[in-house]
């Protein structure tokens, strides 16, 4: 049972043009919500997070919007930039409902065109 | 400051042999994760650890595999007899505590390849 879906396995970009990476989830208890970053042969790096009491959350070129009515949150990286190429993963938790259980979605492989 | 480390790095072992699977989590980490991915999968959740508490095994898909941590720092991911279903990236993670909006934040290490064969 995926909580945590991502929809779109791939997107291309060209370069210093918006990313837009989408995240939908399924449990309305989640309330914690991370961005991590994956390239290639290397483990995924934390990229932003936000938690349910904000619907944005801004990092340089990097913010994440939360629609909890809709259990929707999205990654938007602008301007996209070549070296941002890599699968993005969302994850999300609750303590009080899942315990310590961080569930990922299946990624986003993200190609930014020079 | 040294980040994750887990290793091997990469594993090839035949169907029905033990593997062990090492992580050294990031100093003064409290908390461990470990997770798999397989191919076309998301990350899977196995077991964590948070200091001394008893770990939470609730991700483990089989009896076949078990964790342990010592000392509250090294852990190791053990898989009895192997089977060709095993194959995918073992991802090990730390992180301080798991209170507070930043705090979080889980830091991964490169992860094992494990194909069995």
């Amino acid at each position: 049972d995926q909580q945590v879906k991502q929809n779109s396995p791939s997107l291309s970009v060209q370069e210093g043009r918006i990313s837009i990476l989408n995240c939908d989830y399924t449990n309305s208890m989640f309330d914690y919500f991370l961005w991590y970053k994956k390239y290639p042969a290397e483990g995924p790096t934390f990229l932003i997070s936000i938690s349910s009491i904000k619907d944005k959350n801004e990092d340089g070129r990097f913010t994440v919007f939360l629609n909890k009515s809709a259990k929707h949150l999205s990654l938007h990286i602008v301007p996209s930039q070549p070296g941002d190429s890599a699968v993005y993963f969302c994850a999300a938790s609750s303590y009080a409902n899942t315990g310590n259980q961080f569930y990922f979605g299946t990624g986003t492989s993200l190609t930014v065109i020079p | 400051g040294a980040g994750v480390s887990q290793s091997p790095s990469n594993k090839v072992t035949e169907k029905g042999k033990d593997v062990e699977l090492r992580c050294d989590p990031i100093s003064g980490h409290t908390a461990l994760y470990w997770y798999r991915q397989s191919l076309g999968q998301g990350l899977e959740f196995l077991i964590y650890f948070q200091g001394n508490s008893a770990p939470d095994k609730s991700g483990l898909p089989s009896d076949r595999f078990s964790a342990e941590r010592t000392g509250g720092s090294v852990s190791t991911l053990t898989i009895q007899r192997t089977q060709q279903e095993d194959s995918a990236v073992y991802l090990c993670a730390s992180s301080f505590t798991l209170s507070g909006e930043g705090a979080d934040t889980q830091y991964f290490g490169p992860g094992t390849r494990l194909t069995v064969l």
